[in-house]
């Protein structure tokens, strides 16, 4: 069945640091993919997405490319601030219904 | 505006008690989710409602659990009789429109629930 698989956290960076956090999926068809972002005690906020292959989502300097050919979703974010702190969900949409990876908590250190 | 509404915000109770909570979706989205959140085992989707009528009911665990959505602006999950491991954070989330791939999900700040 359809599925999404992120890299295992937590992720602990530095201020300015790059950061990458994989996302790799398997479905049949052309799903959307998304990005959401959930903060301590909150519920979960979308970050981008991208409805077709080579789409790129953009949104607060994180970035992700629809990969078909690796079947990839990668967030990427050039320089991370404390406030980015938080767990990073990766999903894909299919039938109207969301399914999501595991989550990656990012923790980011001034 | 105003997002998704969810109450209470926390619940403790002891097992064996009914708990109910509750959903207010964004005004004019016609789809509404419920989703379980644990450590163990991520987010699941329970139940998702397309104009008021259950649509996928397959990830209600078991026969416990039963949502309801009277109507448009209203939804509720409710645990009967509520057992330890049904501590979690369960979420409500509302969208435009089922059918159409490209729009997402708004969520409620979730009610985290906590079974004696």
């Amino acid at each position: 069945g359809d599925s999404v698989t992120q890299m295992e956290g937590p992720v602990t960076l530095s201020e300015e640091a790059f950061l990458t956090i994989n996302c790799t999926y398997t479905a049949t068809g052309y799903p959307s993919l998304f990005w959401y972002v959930q903060y301590p005690g909150e519920g979960l906020q979308l970050l981008l997405k991208a409805t077709k292959a080579d789409d790129k989502g953009s949104n607060k300097g994180f970035e992700a490319t629809y990969r078909k050919e690796t079947t990839s979703f990668h967030l990427e974010k050039g320089s991370v601030q404390v406030s980015d702190s938080a767990v990073y969900f990766c999903a894909l949409k299919k039938g109207g219904k969301l399914i999501f990876g595991q989550g990656t908590e990012l923790s980011v250190k001034p | 505006d105003a997002g998704v509404i969810q109450s209470p915000r926390h619940e403790v109770t002891e097992m064996g008690q009914e708990v109910t909570l509750r959903c207010k979706p964004i005004s004019g989205h016609n789809s509404l989710f419920w989703y379980r959140q644990t450590m163990m085992r991520g987010l699941e989707l329970l139940i998702y409602f397309n104009n008021n009528v259950p649509i996928d009911d397959s990830g209600m665990p078991e026969d416990r659990f039963s949502a309801k959505m009277p109507n448009a602006s209203f939804s509720t999950l409710k645990i009967q009789p509520s057992e330890p491991r049904d501590s979690a954070v369960y979420f409500c989330a509302s969208s435009p429109m089922t059918g159409d791939s490209n729009q997402p999900q708004h969520f409620g700040d979730g009610t985290r629930l906590s079974i004696l």
